[in-house]
Parts: structure tokens; sequence; C-alpha cells
């Protein structure tokens, strides 16, 4: 079956830790997301990339990286630098370049900071 | 000023209500429109597009009005298992960025 996986479901890290968390998709798409969620807010873009080896901040990319190396995979490393990294985090992908295509979200990791 | 505003809720409606929810949205070069649905504790999955001459998927009715630049969504006949949060989102071709409103919370009571 064709998706996305994200791994873990649940991260607990004491805080100054960097953590990354995994975004793996065999839908075979060039776009790729990061999002934070907080409870009772709307998604917040971190980071997205439309290509391998080429990605762009979105609006909080402060205190995370990315890398895309591989089209499959798209890991978010949440940095010490990051003032309140617990929430939960989702990774999409969709087909670039044509914004009627929807995206497809994995079932998220939650993090937790301590 | 947020690219997509929702009203938030909560919606509690009974069930075999019809509620209708709205989304309104700033940038005029927006292309692309969708509902999505949240569980709670779940990602986000996609409801339906939304067609500039609307479309319709069973109980559930799609409207958008680009010269007032929102977005609508009817549920019909509500049932228990509508209860979720519902997604407005709006994608800007430029860049590809998809932007996202709060929700609205539906709870359909027995």
């Amino acid at each position: 079956d064709g998706g996305i996986t994200q791994s873990p479901k649940y991260l607990f890290r004491k805080e100054g830790q960097n953590v990354t968390l995994s975004c793996e998709q065999n839908l075979n798409h060039d776009a790729m997301y990061w999002y934070r969620q907080d409870p009772g807010q709307g998604l917040r873009l971190i980071y997205y990339s439309q290509i391998v080896n080429d990605f762009q901040k979105g609006d909080i990319a402060e205190g995370y990286s990315v890398s895309r190396e591989k089209k499959e995979s798209f890991p978010l490393t949440v940095t010490s630098a990051q003032k309140n990294p617990t929430a939960f985090y989702l990774c999409a992908s969709s087909i670039p370049g044509s914004g009627s295509y929807e995206q497809y979200f994995g079932p998220g990791t939650r993090l937790t900071v301590t | 000023r947020k690219e997509v505003e929702q009203d938030p809720g909560p919606f509690n409606v009974p069930e075999g209500a019809t509620v209708a929810f709205n989304c309104t949205y700033s940038n005029s070069a927006s292309q692309s429109f969708f509902w999505y649905r949240q569980d709670c504790r779940k990602e986000p999955k996609l409801l339906m597009s939304v067609y500039s001459s609307g479309n319709e998927d069973g109980r559930f009715t799609a409207q958008l009005n680009r010269a007032s630049q929102y977005i609508s969504l009817l549920i019909r006949d509500s049932k228990l298992s509508d209860s979720a949060t519902y997604l407005c989102v709006v994608n800007i071709d430029t860049g590809n960025q998809f932007y996202f409103g709060t929700g609205t919370s539906l709870t359909v009571i027995p």
C-alpha cells in the first residue's frame, strides 16, 4: 500500500537534546512538508521541499533543520534551539507544480520535551 | 492577517441536523481549495476538494465563491461519526504552499 509513514508515534526527550523525526513516503511524490500542530491551533508550516536536495523555510523554521537526500525521505531535526518543541508533528507529501493535487499526511509524531 | 480564517466553533448539533461551515481566504491568487477532516489526535484526511462550480459527495456539499473569497461546507443529515474538526485548506500555487485554517469543531449529539 502506498502512503506516508512517520516514526516514532510518541517521542520523549530531555530539554537540550536534539531529536530527529522520520518521514518516509512511497507515493512517488516530489513535494514533502513538515507541519507543527499545537492544541487548539491550526497547522503551521516548518519546512517544505519540492525536489530532492532542495528545501525552503516555512513560517516557523527557527530551531528546526531538514534534509532531502532521497525522494522518499524528509527527516526533521528538532534542535535544542527550538524554545517550545513539545507538539504534534505532521509530515505530508503532494505532487508539486499544480495545487489541484491534495496533500497526504502521515500519522504524526507526538514529541514531548521535559 | 491570516491567509485562511474559520469560525472555530464548537458546533454542537443533534443527529440528523444540517450544519454549515464557512471559511474565508485573503489571497485572491489562491488556486485550489480543500476541506479536510481531522479526528482527535489523528492526522488530517482529505474530505473533498472544492471546485468553482461547487461539488457534492453524498451528504457533503462544498461551494466556492471567488468574488467574496469564501468556501463553505454543508453537511446534511448529520451522523454521530461526523464528529471531528474540519479544516479549510487553500493552495497558492506559487511555491506550492498550502495554508490551513485553525479548524471548526463539530460534535453531533444523539
